[in-house]
């Protein structure tokens, strides 16, 4: 099947330092990347929707200026959490979009990204 | 977005069937019925999914109802690494997903 992968796994940072976060798919080219963010016993909330080439979309309540997103290229998005505060601390997760044979767009998943915020 | 409906917990015992139900009253012509299933720290996993006819993978079968608003996942065989939390979505092709509380399935030997 195909893979998601994010770099790094784990960070951890000082409270006003900046951090990427890159999501790669490996085997298949993605135009679609997603950005969930998930806190300590909660759900996946969508953060925002990156296509190649444009500019994100990013969902109510996420500020567009702390949370960067670029992607540059078909298999690679980036999202940097910039002047980061703890309360930023929380499991971030990209998912790319492949296109099946039977054309349904299947969402793959990355392993996550677990922020923490001194 | 159509909402879906699913118990909080369930709990099985290893090797026996599961039946995970979901209800989703207000699901719309276009819309695929998602599973994935989260283990703890890792990111989600697709399970399945359907449309109007059940299906079968080698993970699970998901049982669609005639009228759509509902449907169940089954894990023929559960062993203790099906123990995640499942989340049942509704989604156009090519959307992002909602994830709702899902269902945390808890497995004892």
């Amino acid at each position: 099947g195909a893979v998601v992968s994010q770099h790094p796994s784990r960070v951890i940072c000082k409270s006003g330092t900046s951090v990427k976060i890159e999501c790669r798919s490996l085997d298949f080219q993605a135009t679609t990347m997603f950005w969930y963010r998930q806190f300590p016993k909660q759900s996946l909330m969508l953060m925002a929707t990156s296509n190649e080439g444009s500019k994100a979309t990013y969902e109510q309540g996420v500020e567009k200026d702390k949370f960067l997103i670029n992607h540059a290229s078909l298999t690679l998005s980036t999202l940097t959490v910039t002047s980061a505060h703890p309360e930023d601390s929380s499991f971030y997760i990209c998912s790319a979009l492949g296109l099946l044979a039977s054309s349904y767009n299947e969402q793959f998943f990355g392993p996550g990204t677990r922020l923490t915020v001194l | 977005d159509a909402k879906t409906t699913q118990p909080n917990s369930m709990e099985s015992n290893e090797e026996e069937p599961v039946h995970l139900p979901c209800n989703h009253s207000t699901i719309s012509g276009t819309d695929y019925i998602h599973w994935y299933r989260q283990l703890p720290s890792q990111g989600p996993e697709y399970v399945i999914h359907g449309l109007t006819s059940n299906v079968n993978n080698r993970m699970a079968s998901l049982a669609i109802a005639e009228d759509r608003k509902s449907s169940t996942l089954i894990l023929h065989r559960a062993t203790l690494r099906d123990a995640a939390v499942y989340y049942c979505i509704l989604s156009n092709s090519g959307y992002a997903l909602n994830f709702g509380k899902g269902t945390s399935l808890l497995v004892t030997p």
